[in-house]
C-alpha cells in the first residue's frame, strides 16, 4: 500500500464550479499535513498546510480527519488558473515529506 | 535570485556515465531534501540532510547514488553508471527547521535524460 494515495483524475470542471480530491495516509503517526501545487514542467510549490481544525484561504479549504487518516482540498469557484496537479503531502515526524502521486484538475471555460 | 538554486537545468547522457548535479538551498536553511519525479507521479523521496548530516536515505537509491552536503550548505547528487531508468526529473528543497515542520521550498529541477 502506498504511504499517501490519492485519484490521479484528471478532474474536468467548468469555471465556477466547487470541487473536492480526497487524499489518504497510511502512516498513523504522521505529525503534518498540507497540500502543494504543480504546474505542468514546474517546480511544487506549497498551497496550504492542514489543521486538525480545519483551515480556509480564500477559496481553499483543506480539512484533516486523523481517525480516518484522510485529508482533503475544497475548491470554490473554480478559476482557469487553478489548472494544475494538487500534491498530497505527509511530514513524517518532523523530517522527510512524503507526496501523493498529485490529482490533476483542469479547469475549463 | 534567493531561491533554491540547482545546476544543470537538463541533463543529456549515455547509458552507463556518471553524471553530477548541484543544488543551493537558500542561505540559512538547515534541512535539504532530493526527489526524484517521473511523469504522471509525485516527487519519491532520495535522501536528506540535515546541515551537513545525511540523516535519512531511500531504499530506492541503489549504490549507483550518492549525496553530499559537505560544511552544509550546497549539496551534490551524483549517479554512476546511469541507466535509462534513471531519466527523471530530480528535484531539490530546502527548509528551515527547529524541531517541527517548516515549509519546503523546491529548486527548478535537473531534467535528465538518459540515452
Amino acid at each position: 500500500r502506498k504511504e499517501v494515495e490519492q485519484d490521479p483524475g484528471p478532474f474536468n470542471v467548468p469555471e465556477g464550479a466547487t470541487v473536492a480530491f480526497n487524499c489518504t495516509y497510511s502512516n498513523s503517526a504522521s505529525q503534518s499535513f498540507f497540500w502543494y501545487r504543480q504546474d505542468c514542467r514546474k517546480e511544487p510549490k506549497l498551497l496550504m498546510s492542514v489543521y486538525s481544525s480545519g483551515n480556509e484561504d480564500g477559496r481553499f479549504t483543506a480539512q484533516l480527519n486523523r481517525a480516518s487518516q484522510y485529508i482533503s482540498l475544497l475548491i470554490r469557484d473554480s478559476k482557469l488558473s487553478d489548472s494544475a496537479t494538487y500534491l498530497c503531502v505527509v511530514n513524517q515526524g518532523g523530517k522527510k515529506l512524503v507526496f501523493g502521486t498529485g490529482t490533476r484538475l483542469l479547469v475549463s471555460p | 535570485d534567493t531561491g533554491v538554486s540547482q545546476d544543470p537545468r537538463h541533463k543529456i547522457t549515455k547509458r552507463g556515465q556518471n553524471v553530477t548535479f548541484r543544488c543551493d538551498p537558500i542561505s540559512e536553511h538547515n534541512r535539504l531534501y532530493w526527489y526524484r519525479q517521473t511523469l504522471g507521479q509525485g516527487p519519491e523521496f532520495l535522501t536528506y540532510f540535515q546541515n551537513e548530516a545525511q540523516l535519512e536515505k531511500s531504499r530506492l537509491l541503489s549504490d549507483r547514488f550518492s549525496a553530499e552536503r559537505p560544511k552544509g550548505s550546497f549539496s551534490t547528487l551524483e549517479i554512476q553508471r546511469t541507466e535509462q531508468g534513471d531519466s527523471a526529473m530530480y528535484l531539490c528543497a530546502s527548509s528551515l527547521a527547529s524541531g517541527g515542520f517548516a515549509e519546503a521550498f523546491f529548486g527548478q529541477g535537473t531534467r535528465l535524460t538518459v540515452v
